[in-house]
């Protein structure tokens, strides 16, 4: 079946620089996408969303970029810290979406170095 | 708001007996989501409910699986009977829209 997936499951960056979590998504129907961030001995926090019409969306620190011709999603972390060190997850919904769930990848530890 | 509250944290039960754990999502939420969590598969949606009527259970393991919402406060996954291949952390999550709330988990160990 369709699933989401991701193509790094470690990713380690030196403190201060930025970095690139990617995900590939599978299922061309799906119009919501999610990060979310799990630190240890905790549940995901919501990060950052962006709805297909989109390829581009940013918060404080992150962005997330979709690129729906390839099917991939990425989030961007800039000028890392020791508290980005976590398990970061993306997830898609499918439509009809809301309280349908979310699909959720394997996860990527990013892993911050003084 | 308190967050969507989970209990209990850690349970730890010998095979063969019944298991529950409990979720009171965040007030104003109308849709709860049960996942489950291991290192081999990740993150699984196992029952979510909207307006308290479970809409789709499909991700429940097998009948010893079962999770009810009495009202629209509390939840409960129950487990019975419990093995060991149960083992992970159970995550409660609710929703209005499409963000979900995650609480902190319940991380269940069968001996």
């Amino acid at each position: 079946g369709e699933s989401v997936g991701l193509h790094l499951p470690t990713l380690s960056v030196q403190e201060g620089d930025n970095s690139i979590i990617n995900c590939a998504y599978s299922n061309s129907a799906s119009d919501y996408f999610i990060w979310y961030k799990q630190e240890s001995g905790k549940g995901p926090q919501f990060i950052i969303d962006i709805r297909s019409n989109m390829d581009k969306r940013q918060g404080q620190r992150v962005t997330v970029l979709l690129n729906k011709t390839v099917k991939h999603l990425s989030l961007q972390i800039a000028a890392t810290q020791p508290g980005d060190s976590a398990v970061y997850f993306c997830a898609e919904n499918v439509p009809p979406g809301g309280a349908d769930g979310l699909t959720f990848g394997k996860g990527t530890h990013l892993i911050i170095q003084p | 708001d308190a967050g969507v509250i989970q209990s209990p944290r850690h349970e730890v039960t010998e095979m063969g007996q019944e298991v529950t754990l409990r979720c009171k999502p965040i007030s104003g939420h109308n849709s709860l989501f049960w996942y489950r969590q291991t290192m081999m598969r990740g993150l699984e949606l196992l029952i979510y409910f909207n307006n308290n009527v479970p809409i789709d259970d499909s991700g429940m393991p097998e009948d010893r699986f079962s999770a009810k919402m009495p009202n629209a406060s509390f939840s409960t996954l129950k487990i019975q009977p419990s093995e060991p291949r149960d083992s992970a952390v159970y995550f409660c999550a609710s929703s209005n829209l499409d963000e979900q709330y995650f609480g902190p988990g319940t991380r269940l160990t069968v001996t």
